[in-house]
C-alpha cells in the first residue's frame, strides 16, 4: 500500500503557484519523497526529490516539514501544461526499490 | 541522451492470446522495472530486472515473465491473455550502481485485450 497521502484534486489559475501537499506520517528515516507527474496517457515523469532539506530545481520546490510527516510540491508558476496527475512517494534513496504509486492529485490548471 | 521507449505504443490482441512488449533503458541505466496502470489508478510495479535476473516482483501471476538482454533491454511478456489486462504498461529504468538511482519512465505501451 502506498505510504503517502494526497487529495484528489486540485485547481489553480495560470500564472500562480500551485501547492500540492502530501501527508506521509509514517515515514521512515532512511526514505525520502519524491515527486512524479503524469500529463494524461504518458508516462510518469519525474521532478524532484528531498530527504529534510527543502530542494529546488527547474521545474519546481519542494518544502518538507522539520518532521517529515508531510510536504509540499510547488510549481511557483504553473501554466496549462502543468495540468496532470502529481504522485508523491516515499522510498529509500541510493537504491533501486519499486515504487508504490497511490492515486495522486489530479491538478486542473485553468486560464 | 535518448530517454527510456518502448514498443508498440499500442497493441491490440484477444483472450488467450500472448504478447510481448519491449523496452529500451535510458543511455548509461542497467536496471530495468516494468509497471501495469490501469485506467484511473496509479501504476502498479509487475517485477524487476538487473543483471539479466528478475530481483523483485509484484503481486502478478505467472503469466507475467519477462527477461533482460546484455544490452540491458527488456521484454515483458504476458501469456492467455484476460480482458482485466488491458491497460497501459510502463518500463522504468535506473542506474543500479550509481548515485542516479531515479527512475525514469518510458512513454508506455497501451494493450487492448477484446
Amino acid at each position: 500500500d502506498a505510504k503517502t497521502t494526497q487529495p484528489p484534486s486540485m485547481d489553480c489559475a495560470e500564472g500562480r503557484a500551485a501547492n500540492l501537499p502530501c501527508n506521509h506520517s509514517t515515514i521512515s528515516g532512511n526514505e525520502y519523497v519524491y515527486w512524479y507527474r503524469q500529463i494524461h496517457s504518458q508516462g510518469p515523469q519525474y521532478i524532484i526529490h528531498g530527504l529534510k532539506n527543502n530542494e529546488t530545481n527547474e521545474m519546481a520546490s519542494l518544502i518538507i516539514t522539520e518532521d517529515r510527516k508531510s510536504s509540499t510540491l510547488i510549481l511557483p508558476h504553473a501554466t496549462l501544461r502543468d495540468t496532470a496527475v502529481y504522485y508523491c512517494i516515499v522510498r529509500v534513496a541510493y537504491n533501486t526499490d519499486k515504487l508504490i504509486f497511490g492515486t495522486g492529485t489530479r491538478l486542473q490548471v485553468f486560464p | 541522451d535518448a530517454g527510456v521507449t518502448q514498443s508498440p505504443t499500442h497493441l491490440i490482441k484477444t483472450r488467450g492470446q500472448q504478447v510481448t512488449l519491449r523496452c529500451s533503458p535510458k543511455s548509461g541505466h542497467d536496471t530495468v522495472s516494468w509497471y501495469q496502470q490501469a485506467l484511473g489508478q496509479g501504476p502498479q510495479f509487475i517485477f524487476q530486472y538487473y543483471e539479466e535476473e528478475e530481483r523483485q516482483r509484484g503481486n502478478f501471476p505467472d503469466r507475467f515473465s519477462g527477461h533482460q538482454f546484455p544490452n540491458y533491454s527488456s521484454e515483458l511478456n504476458v501469456n492467455a491473455l484476460l480482458l482485466g489486462d488491458s491497460a497501459l504498461y510502463l518500463c522504468a529504468s535506473s542506474f543500479e550502481r550509481g548515485r542516479g538511482e531515479t527512475q525514469y519512465f518510458g512513454p508506455g505501451t497501451r494493450l487492448l485485450v477484446l
